[in-house]
């Protein structure tokens, strides 16, 4: 079954506009992590944001925000004041424990593209 | 911010040849490194997982005596390739976490672009 969930392969948003992301995900673990990397077509992974299980507040980070809900177990990336530099693919990954061990599981990502 | 390094950056060789990746932690020592490969369009799957001073862990399906991985220090981890054939061509991607224990997200290396002929 899958771990993480990317419902959009993707996206299209206008320069200047916010985009929202959409990421579910599925763990018994009551400690996790969520991240969000952007891969331009160059391949490196950036890393965005990230969100801890137990973190109250929603991360912020500059123009990235990460809409957490817990009970729905949704993490979406939100993205204010599009730039063209964001065209790229986006993926949402978790971090969980596993055998003494943290492993990282990535969805299928969102390729997104900004539109001037 | 921490940095990782991964080299190089573009294989591109005949069948049969044992290929080596390197990835390096330059500002931070890394006690676990994980080992990603990516098909074009598609996500990350994570290959094995890179413990220093242990045997890697590998993930179901991925063949050990095919990709071979040594992490013999805290600042460095290697992928070797053996014998590859061109079902291999790839993306791999390394990432490192650091020692402290707590929040710490992944540090990407840019990746390798292995092509075999």
């Amino acid at each position: 079954a899958q771990k993480i969930t990317q419902t959009q392969p993707g996206m299209f948003v206008q320069e200047k506009e916010a985009v929202t992301l959409d990421c579910t995900y599925d763990t018994s673990d009551q400690s996790y992590g969520l991240f969000w990397y952007k891969q331009p077509s160059s391949g490196e992974m950036i890393f965005l944001i990230y969100q801890g299980s137990y973190d109250e507040q929603n991360a912020t980070e500059g123009r990235y925000s990460l809409n957490f809900q817990k009970a729905r177990k949704s993490a979406n990336l939100v993205i204010s004041a599009s730039q063209l530099g964001d065209s790229a693919m986006y993926f949402c990954a978790m971090r969980e424990r596993t055998s003494g061990t943290y492993k990282y599981i990535f969805g299928t990502g969102t390729r997104l593209k900004v539109l001037a | 911010g921490a940095v990782v390094s991964q080299h190089p950056s573009r294989v591109i060789c005949k069948s049969g040849t044992s290929v080596k990746i390197e990835c390096r932690s330059l500002d931070f020592q890394a006690t676990t490194m994980f080992w990603y490969r990516q098909f074009p369009k598609q996500s990350l799957m994570l290959m094995a997982t890179s413990n220093e001073g242990s045997k890697a862990t590998y993930e179901q399906g991925v063949e050990k005596d095919k990709f071979l991985i040594n992490h013999a220090s805290l600042t460095l981890s290697t992928l070797t390739v053996t014998s590859a054939h061109p079902e291999d061509s790839s993306f791999y991607i390394c990432s490192a976490r650091g020692l402290e224990a707590g929040y710490q997200p992944q540090h990407f290396g840019d990746g390798t672009r292995l092509s075999i002929l």
